[in-house]
């Protein structure tokens, strides 16, 4: 069984520009997490999903980053613009419910120059 | 909201030594204790995981403590091997579920010498 994908694997753009991120959960698992990992730290939670509605988005910052999972499926995160301050790895997990062991992907490594 | 400390930051033990990972948290609601390893390039995996009715949990190598009044725990891998080389975080929640938000702490770099 696959597991959670993530692409791209790297991205490296100029501050200002706009980035977007994809995500495919394991297949029929309902919830979705966007984290941020910064280098050397612990990944913190940016926005759950359960289904298509997010339950848990208090963490993003939505002057410039926002969220979709259309369908309840696959999801995207984007920032726009993006800033110095936002180069690090985004990962993406899923589980089958809120109670279910989370699977996280391998993660986009973002550079912004 | 919570906070957890990890400690050591780095680690380094020769192979068939044991290695301890210890954290700290600060809201005593917190009910769920998780344990991830990280491989270079890739996501965390959940490795042991502890709920706040039990004291402790063995799987195999792998055992983690929980000390509830003193709100700390640890990790503890036994008979370490090469492969254990990774970056270990322990994580926790308020509430009985992995979807509940999880707190992790900073991180352990495990390095163990053949």
């Amino acid at each position: 069984e696959a597991g959670v994908v993530q692409s791209p694997r790297y991205k490296i753009i100029e501050k200002k520009q706009p980035v977007a991120f994809w995500c495919n959960p394991i297949s029929g698992h309902n919830t979705l997490y966007w984290y941020l990992q910064n280098l050397g730290q612990g990944p913190e939670l940016l926005i759950r999903y359960e289904n298509e509605e997010a339950v848990d988005d208090s963490q993003l910052p939505k002057d410039r980053f926002s969220a979709e999972r259309l369908k309840g499926v696959d999801s995207t995160l984007k920032i726009q613009p993006a800033e110095l301050g936002d180069s690090a790895v985004y990962l993406c997990a899923s589980s089958l419910s809120r109670a279910a062991e989370a699977f996280f992907g391998q993660g986009t490594r973002l550079t912004v120059v | 909201g919570e906070n957890v400390e990890q400690h050591p930051s780095t680690l380094s033990v020769q192979e068939g030594d044991s290695a301890v990972i210890k954290c700290t948290y600060s809201d005593s609601a917190s009910n769920y204790f998780p344990w991830y390893k990280q491989e270079l390039g890739k996501g965390p995996q959940l490795i042991i995981d502890i709920r706040s009715n039990v004291g402790e949990k063995k799987d195999q190598r792998i055992a983690v403590t929980l000390n509830k009044t003193a709100k700390h725990f640890s990790l503890h891998i036994t008979e370490t091997q090469p492969e254990d080389s990774a970056v270990y975080f322990c994580a926790a929640s308020i509430g009985k579920a992995a979807g509940n938000k999880l707190t992790f702490g900073g991180g352990t770099r495990v390095l163990v010498k053949p």
